[in-house]
């Protein structure tokens, strides 16, 4: 079992939608937890940064953290064909030390 | 301000041969990381450099390797090329102090045959 595990789509959507993407993960001592967004082609852009538990929003974006449950979710309101890229969540267990583990990343098209 | 530039995009070698891949980080950031992206095994962390120290390592063979010069350009070099080092490899710049805050490259996209 890898230490993140990230559900690879692909996932469409109709423009408008609200998206919801997921990874679970083992380690208990992540504390860091990161979205990335990837247009093919092109290095991953950071989109989301949170730190523990708790939820963070950022215009269209909300990032959620669930440590108990070692589940974190990233959704995106209001979808756009513009948002159709790779997404990847990362996470790491400290910030003095950072080697972060990601997901394989998940797919996402936003179809007009 | 300049984003992190990756030289060069794109990279054609043989089995055995060694390449040299160079990353130049956002003015003032000291932190260089470096990754791999491959289809099967996604995004890796290959190591981290900072201040022209190797601050953090990842879990590959020693035929990787890099350095960090003054400027904070930052170089990797695979030796002894093989099949499955073909690869994005992508390097990412951060001011060092926050982690988890980092910028990418484009990437280098190399293909070993």
């Amino acid at each position: 079992q890898k230490e993140v595990e990230q559900d690879p789509g692909p996932l469409s959507v109709p423009e408008g939608a609200i998206v919801s993407l997921n990874c679970t993960y083992s380690n208990s001592a992540f504390q860091y937890f990161m979205w990335y967004r990837q247009y093919s082609r092109k290095g991953p852009e950071l989109l989301m940064y949170t730190y523990s538990s708790g939820n963070k929003e950022d215009g269209r974006f909300t990032a959620q953290v669930d440590k108990s449950s070692k589940y974190i979710s990233l959704f995106i309101r209001d979808s756009q064909p513009s948002d159709s890229a790779t997404y990847l969540c990362a996470m790491s267990a400290s910030g003095g030390s950072y080697i972060p583990t990601f997901g394989r990343g998940t797919s996402l098209i936003v179809h007009p | 301000k300049a984003g992190v530039t990756q030289t060069p995009r794109y990279l054609i070698k043989t089995r055995g041969q060694q390449v040299t891949l160079s990353c130049s980080p956002i003015s003032g950031h000291r932190s260089v990381s470096w990754y791999q992206q491959t289809p099967g095994q996604g995004l890796q962390f290959l190591f981290e450099y900072f201040s022209e120290t190797q601050r953090n390592k990842g879990n590959f063979p020693g035929r990787f390797s890099g350095r960090q010069f003054s400027n904070s350009r930052s170089e990797m070099n695979v030796s002894t090329l093989e099949l499955g080092d073909s690869a994005l490899y992508l390097c990412a710049s951060s001011s060092g102090t926050s982690y988890n805050e980092q910028f990418f490259g484009p990437g280098t996209r190399l293909t070993v045959l």
